[in-house]
């Protein structure tokens, strides 16, 4: 089946760095990939979708890359911000169902 | 883009009863699905609610334990059946309107059962 992995430590990092999470995926080939925040107590919110066929997405200070030869995606934020300290999860679509399947998330923390 | 409200948004049941989740989605949306979170995990799929017809499920989620309802394109209920200590956990309705597109989320409803 289908398998999910993102870094399940806490990822801690001074504002202003470059925060990177790490998604892979195993066992399938997802036609897209998207990319959520989720906050304590709060529903996720959807921050970016890449397509199998692109290498690269930006909206703003996020970048999310998409390698389908490693099965890996990667999540960046640059200029961090301690609102940036977030619960970030991937998930991987299931073909032609409109259902998604999320990976287990990583907490990012970010420090002033 | 679509504004999901759920209720309730938390509970405190006792084992054996059932208690019935609902999701109003503020706008028509194509599809709606139920996850489930439990403490410190990630979402899991329980089943997609079909407009007019039952509810799809995943493995592991059983339509007796969790039935669903969705009259029409906007709203859609989900009952957690004869609940134990172990279906404590956030149940969270999302909905969207493509197959390829953003998954909008409720607020989710935390439940504990005693």
């Amino acid at each position: 089946s289908q398998k999910i992995e993102q870094n399940s430590e806490a990822l801690n990092i001074q504002e202003g760095k470059t925060a990177t999470l790490t998604c892979n995926y195993t066992n399938y080939s997802p036609a897209y990939l998207q990319w959520y925040r989720q906050d304590p107590g709060r529903g996720p919110v959807f921050l970016l979708l890449i397509r199998e066929n692109e290498k690269e997405k930006r909206k703003e200070r996020l970048k999310v890359t998409f390698d389908t030869t490693l099965k890996q995606s990667l999540f960046h934020i640059t200029a961090s911000q301690p609102a940036d300290s977030a619960t970030y999860l991937c998930a991987l679509d299931l073909g032609d169902t409109g259902k998604l399947i999320f990976g287990q998330g990583t907490t990012l923390q970010v420090k002033p | 883009s679509a504004v999901i409200s759920q209720k309730p948004s938390r509970d405190i049941c006792q084992r054996g009863t059932s208690l019935t989740i609902q999701c109003q989605v503020d706008s028509q949306v194509t599809m709606m699905f139920w996850y489930r979170q439990q403490p410190g995990q990630s979402l899991t799929l329980i089943a997609t609610a079909n407009q007019g017809s039952e509810a799809t499920y995943e493995s592991g989620f059983v339509i007796d334990k969790f039935p669903i309802s969705r009259p029409n394109l906007t709203f859609s209920t989900l009952t957690v059946s004869n609940m134990s200590p172990e279906d404590s956990s956030i149940y969270l309705c999302s909905a969207t309107n493509n197959w390829a597109g953003e998954l909008f989320f409720g607020e989710g409803s935390r439940l504990t059962v005693l």
